[in-house]
């Protein structure tokens, strides 16, 4: 099936630092979005990117949609500690329309930020 | 206010026992979702449904169960036929073309 890929699975920063997460994929998909897990809780909606090309910020964090749509990637500017967490890529591909908006995820980069 | 309440926080399960774990939205959304998340693994995505009374397996719906009876409740047994149950459940829920929003998990261990 498709995947999407993230990596490195772990990453750490000091804090102010910028960092760069990217999603990629083998095949092409129609909507990307970006998620934030805290521990111990659910995954926590950042952005949402539904055309190729888009490049949509929200605070310190901004995120675009590939122009061949198999990928994306999200920045975060500088960083606090609250920052940590795990950073969820999730696509959603061509041939699930209507109430169906069943997506693909990546694994997930925790990141680290140090003070 | 509204979102997606799953309940409970912590389950614990006996060898050979069936447990239910509850998940409830009031934001009138039509599609619902349970997923297993194990360490460095992602979301796996177990059953979904687009509308009461119907749902789809995922990819590892194997020694689980749902049921669709309500358009805000989505409830996942996880059945004995389950023989590696530990993980962190969650479930989440959509409109049409609008992206997933989760609950704040069901974290499942064995006794």
């Amino acid at each position: 099936g498709q995947q999407l890929n993230q990596s490195p699975q772990s990453m750490f920063i000091q804090e102010g630092e910028d960092v760069s997460m990217n999603c990629t994929s083998s095949s092409i998909f129609n909507t990307w979005l970006w998620y934030k897990q805290d521990p111990g809780e659910g995954p926590v909606l950042l952005i949402a990117l539904y055309k190729a090309g888009e490049l949509t910020s929200n605070g310190r964090l901004t995120a675009q949609f590939g122009i061949t749509r198999k990928d994306s990637f999200l920045n975060i500017s500088a960083s606090i500690p609250s920052d940590v967490g795990i950073y969820f890529c999730a696509g959603r591909p061509p041939n699930y329309t209507g109430a169906n908006s069943k997506l693909t995820f990546g694994k997930g980069i925790t990141l680290s930020v140090r003070p | 206010d509204g979102g997606i309440t799953q309940s409970p926080k912590y389950l614990f399960r006996k060898e050979g026992q069936n447990v239910t774990l509850s998940c409830e939205q009031n934001l009138n959304h039509d599609a619902m979702y349970w997923y297993r998340q194990d360490p460095g693994q992602g979301l796996r995505l177990i059953y979904y449904s687009q509308i009461v009374n119907d749902f789809q397996k995922g990819d590892i719906a194997e020694g689980y169960s749902v049921s669709r009876e309500k358009k805000e409740s989505f409830p996942l047994t996880v059945t004995s036929a389950q023989k590696n149950p530990t993980a962190f459940y969650l479930c989440a829920s959509s409109i049409e073309y609008q992206p997933q929003h989760f609950g704040d998990g069901t974290r499942l261990s064995i006794l």
